[in-house]
């Protein structure tokens, strides 16, 4: 069935390197797929909506700076974590509707630790 | 999107059927209601959702009470892989569009042996 992959699964990079993480849709095509964060023990919380073609849309509080999204086609968005620190360290994952398939498909998330 | 209320944590035995909670009170006329989990170090997983009637399928069934102001998440014949962080979501829709998906706390349901 229709599944979102994401690349890495993990990363461990020293602080100030920039660090991108891939979503891909397989087997549909999506214009628009969401970036999430997680905290341990905490819930996912939106950073962004990625939308094909044009700009992403960033939720209140979230660096648009710091965090590179680009859309380039329709099943390939990228998150690039800029000069990353410690505290950028979390669980990062992409999520893509299928509109003509069944559900709203997540990534297997990224676990960004920045040491 | 309607807030959400669910217990944080909940156990269940194993071959038992879990019953997860969900109040939904300020629930809108055109809010479906959305059940994903999310298992340790994974991306959340969709499950079940429905808008008044109950719905069943080969994960779950979900019961949505006349009022619509609650609904429990049935897994008939829990399993140790059925541990997981169970969130409910209300949001406009019943389709899967382009509308972001904003998650709460959940319950935390584990399956003890």
């Amino acid at each position: 069935g229709a599944v979102v992959s994401q690349h890495p699964s993990w990363v461990i990079c020293k602080s100030g390197t920039s660090v991108k993480i891939e979503c891909r849709s397989l087997d549909f095509q999506a214009t628009t797929m969401f970036w999430y964060r997680q905290f341990p023990k905490q819930s996912l919380m939106l950073m962004a909506t990625s939308n094909e073609g044009s700009k992403a849309t960033y939720e209140q509080g979230v660096e648009k700076d710091k965090f590179l999204i680009n859309h380039a086609s329709l099943t390939l968005s990228t998150l690039t974590v800029t000069s990353a620190h410690p505290e950028d360290s979390s669980f990062y994952i992409c999520s893509a509707p299928d509109l003509h398939g069944q559900g709203r498909h997540f990534g297997d998330g990224t676990r960004l630790s920045i040491l | 999107d309607a807030k959400t209320t669910q217990p944080p944590s909940m156990d269940c035995a194993e071959g038992r059927a879990a019953n997860l909670p969900c109040n939904h009170s300020t629930i809108s006329g055109n809010e479906y209601v959305y059940w994903y989990r999310q298992i340790h170090s994974q991306g959340p997983q969709y499950i079940i959702h429905g808008l008044k009637n109950n719905e069943t399928n080969e994960m779950a069934s979900l019961i949505i009470t006349e009022d619509r102001k609650s609904s429990t998440l049935i897994l008939p014949h829990a399993t140790l892989r059925d541990t997981a962080v169970y969130y409910c979501i209300v949001r406009v829709g019943s389709n899967f569009g382009n509308e972001k998906l904003t998650f709460g706390t959940g319950t935390r349901l584990t399956i003890i042996p």
